[in-house]
C-alpha cells in the first residue's frame, strides 16, 4: 500500500463551483499534512498547511481526520487560475500522485 | 531571492553515461532532498540529507548518488544513465526537522536517456 494515496481526478469544474478532494496516508503516527500546488511543467508550491482543527485560507479550506488518516481540501467559488494539479504531503517528505483540477468558464 | 536553483534545467543523456545534477540553495537550510516525478506516480524521494555530511536513502535510490559537503550544495548523481530515469527531477530544502516544514522546490531538471 502506498504511504500517500489521492483522488486523482480529473476535476473537471464551472467557475464558481465547489470542489473538494482527498488524500489518504498509512502512517498513524504522521506528523505533518500539507497541500501544494503544482501548475503545468513548474515545481510545486506550498498552498497550505493542514492542522488538527482545520485551517481556512480565502477560498481553501483543508480538513484533517486523523482518525480516519486522511486530509481534504475544498475549493470554494472555483477560479479560472484554481485550474492546476494539487498535491498533499505528509510529513514533508511523501507525496501523493496529485488530483488534477481544472476550471471552465 | 534565488531560494533553490537547478542546473541544467534539460539534459539529453546516451544510455550508460554519467552526469550530474547540481542544486543549491540560499537559506541557510539544513535538510535537503531530490525527488523524481513521472507521470501518474507524483514525487517519490530518492535521497535526502538533513544536514552537511550526512545522507540518508529515500524510496527509490537505486542508480544515484548524493554527497553533501556543505549546507549550501546537494549534488544528484547518475552512475550509469538507464532509459528508466528519464523523468523530471527536484531538488528542494526546508527548515526544521525531517518530518516537519514547507518545502522549496528548485525548477527541475527535465532528463532524457536514450
Amino acid at each position: 500500500r502506498k504511504e500517500v494515496e489521492q483522488d486523482p481526478g480529473p476535476f473537471n469544474v464551472p467557475e464558481g463551483a465547489t470542489v473538494a478532494f482527498n488524500c489518504t496516508y498509512s502512517n498513524s503516527a504522521s506528523q505533518s499534512f500539507f497541500w501544494y500546488r503544482q501548475d503545468c511543467r513548474k515545481e510545486p508550491k506550498l498552498l497550505m498547511s493542514v492542522y488538527s482543527s482545520g485551517n481556512e485560507d480565502g477560498r481553501f479550506t483543508a480538513q484533517l481526520n486523523r482518525a480516519s488518516q486522511y486530509i481534504s481540501l475544498l475549493i470554494r467559488d472555483s477560479k479560472l487560475s484554481d485550474s492546476a494539479t494539487y498535491l498533499c504531503a505528509v510529513n514533508s517528505r511523501s507525496f501523493g500522485a496529485g488530483t488534477t483540477v481544472t476550471v471552465r468558464a | 531571492n534565488a531560494g533553490v536553483t537547478q542546473t541544467p534545467k534539460f539534459q539529453v543523456l546516451k544510455t550508460g553515461q554519467s552526469m550530474t545534477l547540481q542544486c543549491a540553495q540560499d537559506m541557510n537550510h539544513e535538510y535537503m532532498s531530490w525527488y523524481r516525478q513521472d507521470p501518474g506516480m507524483g514525487l517519490r524521494l530518492i535521497h535526502y540529507s538533513v544536514g552537511a555530511g550526512i545522507t540518508d536513502q529515500g524510496e527509490v535510490p537505486n542508480g544515484y548518488n548524493v554527497s553533501r559537503s556543505t549546507t549550501e550544495d546537494f549534488p544528484l548523481r547518475l552512475l550509469s544513465a538507464a532509459p528508466s530515469q528519464t523523468s523530471v527531477y527536484f531538488c528542494a530544502s526546508k527548515a526544521g526537522g525531517a518530518h516537519t516544514g514547507e518545502l522549496f522546490f528548485g525548477e527541475g531538471s527535465r532528463l532524457t536517456v536514450l
